[in-house]
């Protein structure tokens, strides 16, 4: 079945950069997104990538995915303490199972 | 555009009593889903609904059921409630069915049972 796991806490500076891991076990995903979630609120897309790509970039966002490993990777630049929030990995898995299989999260905590 | 609405935010029931929660999608999004968030489990889908037809449906027990309207707003109602039914309910609509699409988040229904 499927299975998504992240690192469960990362712990930066102000303005270095993170990043932040996704291993999965069902590669039959054609999209895989980050989200992010803040204290009390629900998941705000961030991005995602398709499958048959290896790297997105999206303003201070890069994502990578080693389609061969299973890995996905959010990097995050010039990290800012509003960044600090949980992120969600998930594998959006269309056709007849159309959900998306979250990762366990990752708490980031951005130090000023 | 205005964002995915939940109704209410917040909600207390006792055990055994039911609940409805309620999710207005995106203007022009065609699919919701629903997602259950817990601390021990993490985010795990309940069910989808597209056309006002149950697509998909997680593991979870029948005392949790949904439906969608025609203006594609959806509910979802869960019986007989018990105290592992406390969680953060989080509806996602979408312009179309499948997770190809991507989903919009709400700022979900924060439901305690005591």
């Amino acid at each position: 079945g499927e299975d998504v796991e992240q690192s469960l806490f990362l712990s930066v500076r102000e303005g270095d950069s993170s990043v932040i891991n996704c291993t999965y076990t069902d590669s039959s995903s054609t999209y895989l997104y980050w989200y992010k979630q803040e204290p009390g609120a629900g998941l705000q897309l961030l991005t995602y990538i398709f499958s048959n790509m290896d790297m997105k970039q999206d303003q201070r966002l890069t994502v990578l995915l080693n389609k061969k490993d299973k890995h996905l990777s959010l990097r995050i630049a010039d990290t800012q303490t509003g960044d600090s929030a949980i992120y969600f990995c998930a594998g959006g898995y269309g056709g007849a199972t159309n959900k998306l299989i979250f990762g366990t999260g990752t708490l980031l905590a951005v130090q000023p | 555009k205005a964002g995915v609405t939940q109704t209410p935010r917040y909600l207390i029931k006792t055990r055994g009593q039911q609940v409805t929660l309620s999710c207005s999608p995106i203007s022009g999004h065609r699919s919701v889903s629903w997602y259950q968030q817990t601390p021990g489990q993490g985010l795990q889908f309940l069910f989808e609904y597209f056309s006002e037809t149950q697509r998909n449906k997680g593991n979870f027990p029948g005392r949790f059921s949904g439906r969608q309207f025609s203006n594609s707003r959806s509910e979802m109602n869960v019986s007989t409630l018990e105290l592992g039914d406390s969680a953060l309910y989080l509806c996602a609509s979408s312009l179309e069915e499948g997770a190809n699409y991507g989903y919009t988040f709400g700022s979900g229904t924060r439901l305690t049972v005591v």
